[in-house]
C-alpha cells in the first residue's frame, strides 16, 4: 500500500538548521509530484513547497522562500525539505503528500 | 497573495445535508480539492478536482464548483463525519498552491 513517512523533527533553536526526510512507497515516485504542508499547533494547514515529479521545478510559499528548500532524490524514493534560519513561527507538524496520500507528519518545534 | 474564504464552522443534525463552501477568484479555472482532518490525525481527501469521489470515499461525499465557488456537500451526514474539511487550490499561475481556512463541521 501507499506509505510516506516523514523523519528528521525535533527541537531546534532560533535561527538553526534541520533537514526533513520523506520515505516514499508503493506507488511510483518519480510520476509525482509531491508537496510539503505543515499545520502550527492548533492551526489550519499551511502549504510549504512543491517540486515537480523530475525535480525540476520547485515553488516556495512566500513565508518560507529563501529559508527552505525542497528536493528529491526519485532513485531513493525520497523527499526532503532543508530549513535554515529557523523561526518560532516555523513550528509546527511537517508533512509530505503527493495529493491524494500524507504520512502521518514530523513535529518541528522552534525553541530556545 | 491568494486566498481561499471558508465558513469558520457549519453544524447540522445528523442525516440533514451538509454543505461547505469554498470562494476563491482563481476557482473558476483551477480545480478544488477537499480534505478531511479529525482531531489528531492525517488530512484524508475526500473531493479531488472539483468532484471526483476516491473509491475509499462514502457516496454521501460529493463535490462541485461553479465559478468562483466551490461547494463539498454531505448528503445525510453522520455523527463520524465530525471534522474540520479544507479546500485545497492554486492561484491563476498554477505554482502556488493554498488551503482554506478550514470549516468544522458539527454533526449532533
Amino acid at each position: 500500500q501507499v506509505q510516506l513517512v516523514e523523519s528528521g523533527g525535533g527541537v531546534v533553536q532560533p535561527g538553526r538548521s534541520l533537514r526533513l526526510s520523506c520515505a516514499a512507497s508503493g506507488f511510483t515516485f518519480s510520476n509525482f509530484s509531491i508537496h510539503w504542508v505543515r499545520q502550527a499547533p492548533g492551526k489550519g494547514l499551511e502549504w510549504v513547497a512543491v517540486i515537480s515529479y523530475d525535480g525540476n521545478n520547485k515553488y516556495y510559499a512566500d513565508s518560507v522562500k529563501g529559508r527552505f528548500t525542497i528536493s528529491r532524490d526519485n532513485s531513493k524514493n525520497t523527499l526532503y525539505l532543508q530549513m535554515n534560519s529557523l523561526r518560532a513561527e516555523d513550528t509546527a507538524m511537517y508533512y509530505c503528500a503527493n495529493g491524494a496520500y500524507w504520512g502521518q507528519g514530523t513535529l518541528v518545534t522552534v525553541s530556545s | 497573495s491568494y486566498e481561499l474564504t471558508q465558513p469558520p464552522s457549519v453544524s447540522v443534525s445528523p442525516g440533514q445535508t451538509a454543505r461547505i463552501t469554498c470562494s476563491g477568484d482563481a476557482l473558476a479555472k483551477k480545480y478544488a480539492y477537499w480534505y478531511q482532518q479529525k482531531s489528531g490525525q492525517a488530512p484524508v481527501l475526500v473531493i479531488y478536482e472539483d468532484s471526483k469521489r476516491p473509491s475509499e470515499i462514502p457516496e454521501r461525499f460529493s463535490g462541485s464548483s461553479s465559478g468562483t465557488l466551490a461547494t463539498l456537500t454531505i448528503s445525510g451526514a453522520q455523527v463520524e463525519d465530525e471534522a474540520d474539511y479544507y479546500c485545497y487550490s492554486t492561484d491563476s499561475s498554477g505554482t502556488h498552491w493554498v488551503f482554506g481556512g478550514g470549516t468544522k463541521l458539527t454533526v449532533l
